[in-house]
């Protein structure tokens, strides 16, 4: 039962680095989505997929790319990273648009920028 | 738009003490209503979900009513333990249309002693 499976849990950059966020899900979901948590603030959308080859921006896309080559792969990649994007991110995805569908979620990537 | 107000943090409780975390959104339609939980240095978890008006969404003994009325759907538990010590996120899906992203309160941190 792999679910939604991101990598790596935790890392460090220097700013200005670039570095890319994986997430993989074995369910055959067509949507995906990335989410960033900061404190008080709860999670904010930053880029979703209603599919392979399909992406849009969320709620804070600015400084991150998507791309979505394959139903089970929707990786993060942050060009140059700055401090501001030390945050806690979550990958999640979930089956299609039903209202009592459930969306999962990875267990979170910590990422600190220095 | 879509938003949602969950009480501020941190709750502190003793072992045993009844507990409610209180819930309320801004949503046009039926959005679908959830409750997820995140335990120290884990991920996001779903506790608990409604999809209509009335609806009793429960788990671990946590309780959440869909209220249209008041637009509420408030956390309840009748004995916390210390293992419930963790970050409580009250999240929407709204209906139709782009019903695969959540919009996510602030979180509130409990803390059960023991």
């Amino acid at each position: 039962n792999a679910g939604v499976t991101q990598t790596p849990k935790f890392q460090v950059l220097k700013t200005g680095q670039s570095m890319t966020l994986q997430c993989a899900q074995d369910m055959n979901h067509e949507y995906m989505s990335w989410y960033r948590q900061d404190p008080g603030m709860g999670l904010r959308l930053i880029h979703y997929s209603v599919g392979a080859g399909i992406t849009d921006q969320g709620e804070v896309p600015n400084g991150y790319n998507v791309s979505r080559s394959t139903t089970e792969d929707f990786p993060l990649r942050l060009l140059s990273a700055a401090p501001s994007q030390t945050s806690v991110y979550f990958c999640a995805s979930t089956p299609g648009t039903g209202v009592g569908n459930t969306i999962y979620f990875g267990e979170g990537s910590w990422l600190t920028v220095v | 738009g879509n938003s949602v107000t969950q009480m501020e943090g941190p709750v502190t409780l003793s072992e045993e003490a009844f507990l409610t975390i209180n819930c309320t959104y801004t949503a046009t339609g039926y959005p679908s209503l959830f409750w997820y939980v995140q335990y120290p240095g884990e991920g996001l978890q779903l506790l608990l979900k409604a999809t209509k008006a009335d609806d009793k969404g429960s788990n671990k003994g946590f309780e959440a009513t869909y209220r249209k009325e008041t637009t509420s759907f408030h956390l309840e538990k009748g004995s916390v333990q210390v293992s419930d010590s963790a970050v409580y996120f009250c999240a929407l899906k709204k209906s139709g249309g782009s019903n695969y992203k959540l919009t996510f309160g602030k979180g509130t941190l409990l803390t059960v002693n023991p």
